[in-house]
């Protein structure tokens, strides 16, 4: 069975402008997470979907946001980018949503 | 507020000897904890967990304790092998409410030396 994907794999954007991640999870799985990496911050959570609901919000600003479609798969944006979004995006997938949640590749997002 | 901490930013071990990887953490309400084996520009891998009910779990070389009144958790690795060397995540989930919302800790660099 095939792991969960995100694309692209590496980005880089200018500050001000926005971007648009994406995520298919695990076949079958239902429930998606998004967390950001950072040197300074370490792994915070983003978002929960599950069944196209976001269930749990980070404390992350507005400038974040996210999406679940009918087939699980998973978009996160960022608009207004800043210096400091410059990030790994890390995106899991679980079965239903409270199980192990299983971590993609990530997105290496770079803000110039 | 760091709920999860490691406080061991790395550890460097033998091959063939035990790894022994620490965490704590604050939240009492944590009802399940995992760790993650990490390497550079890589997701997170899942390696093993423990539900709050139970004060072990073992999946091969991989062997995780709970201690709940000390609100702390360890991985033990026996025996370490050269492959192991990476970044270990653990991470507590729940704090209250229906979620799957992980905390992680900052890590800590095992490295294993042949």
């Amino acid at each position: 069975k095939a792991g969960v994907t995100q694309t692209p794999r590496y980005l880089i954007k200018t500050r001000g402008q926005q971007v648009t991640l994406s995520c298919s999870p695990i076949s079958g799985h239902r429930s998606v997470s998004w967390y950001q990496q950072t040197p300074g911050q370490g792994l915070q959570f983003l978002f929960e979907y599950f069944s196209e609901t976001q269930r749990n919000k980070g404390n992350f600003p507005g400038r974040f946001s996210g999406r679940q479609f009918s087939n699980s798969r998973s978009e996160m944006n960022v608009s207004t980018l800043e210096l400091g979004d410059s990030a790994l995006y890390l995106c899991a997938s679980s079965l239903n949503s409270l199980d192990t949640q299983y971590f993609g590749p990530g997105t290496r997002l770079t803000v110039l | 507020d760091q709920q999860v901490k490691q406080n061991s930013p790395s550890l460097s071990v033998q091959e063939g000897r035990i790894s022994i990887l620490n965490c704590d953490y604050t939240n009492s309400m944590f009802d399940y904890f995992l760790w993650y084996k990490k390497y550079p520009a890589e997701g997170p891998t899942f390696l093993i967990s423990i539900s709050s009910i139970k004060d072990k779990n073992e999946d091969g070389r991989f062997t995780v304790f709970l201690n709940k009144s000390a609100k702390h958790l360890s991985l033990h690795i026996v025996p370490s092998q050269p492959g192991d060397s990476a970044v270990y995540f653990c991470a507590a989930r729940g704090g209250g409410g229906a979620t799957n919302k992980l905390i992680f800790g900052t890590g800590t660099l095992l490295a294993v030396q042949p």
